[in-house]
């Protein structure tokens, strides 16, 4: 099956700092998804992505299908924003694979 | 979007003991997936549930560890059986609507 990688797997920012996370994904993908997992366990999907950009207020997303990676923005963190940040691939008709997440941490 | 719901949020269970957890989406919809996601760990998908016919489980899972039902479509249950230590998980449905996937909140359960 396909393989996804997540970097870095750890990030501590300040408050207001802007970041990127990325996502390689070992096969060609026809839909590729990022979603925030609060430290509470909800998982909110954030984007649909599966090639170009994308933006959702302080979050954007871009995917490069040919090049098999994608990448989250997220620009003026909030402490709000803690959490652990998942890519997921369809390997197969609406099965996801996830990736080995971001676990982001913003301090005051 | 979806809107699902789930039963228990939580549990703590004695080893030997099975649990069921349902599943409720607030929309008809044709398949339904249960994840399984360990302490410090990614999603893991367990099994794909279709109305009206068998669900379909992954590698490393079987019917016996973790049956399912789903007697329609906005409904459906997993079921933990014979439960260790090991089975302490978080377990989350979550369904797709428009090549969009929802979670519902996810159960978390501690077998002591």
């Amino acid at each position: 099956g396909i393989q996804v990688e997540q970097s870095p797997p750890d990030l501590i920012l300040q408050e207001g700092a802007n970041s990127t996370l990325r996502c390689n994904f070992s096969d060609s993908v026809n839909n590729l998804q990022w979603f925030h997992q609060n430290p509470w366990g909800q998982l909110i999907n954030l984007f649909y992505i599966p090639s170009g950009t994308k933006q959702n207020g302080r979050l954007s997303a871009t995917t490069v299908a040919t090049e098999r990676y994608s990448l989250l923005y997220i620009s003026s963190s909030q402490t709000t924003d803690s959490g652990v940040y998942f890519c997921a691939a369809y390997y197969t008709a609406s099965k996801l694979t996830f990736g080995t997440g971001t676990r982001l941490q913003v301090t005051l | 979007s979806a809107v699902i719901s789930q039963k228990p949020s939580r549990d703590i269970c004695q080893r030997g003991t099975s649990l069921t957890i349902q599943c409720q989406v607030d929309s008809q919809v044709t398949m339904m997936f249960w994840y399984r996601q360990q302490p410090g760990q990614s999603l893991t998908l367990i099994a794909t549930a279709n109305q009206g016919s068998e669900a379909t489980y992954e590698s490393g899972f079987v019917i016996d560890k973790f049956p399912i039902s789903r007697p329609n479509l906005t409904f459906s249950t997993l079921t933990v059986s014979n439960m260790s230590p090991e089975d302490s998980s978080i377990y989350l449905c979550s369904v797709e609507l428009a090549d969009t996937q929802y979670f519902g909140p996810g159960t978390r359960l501690t077998v002591l």
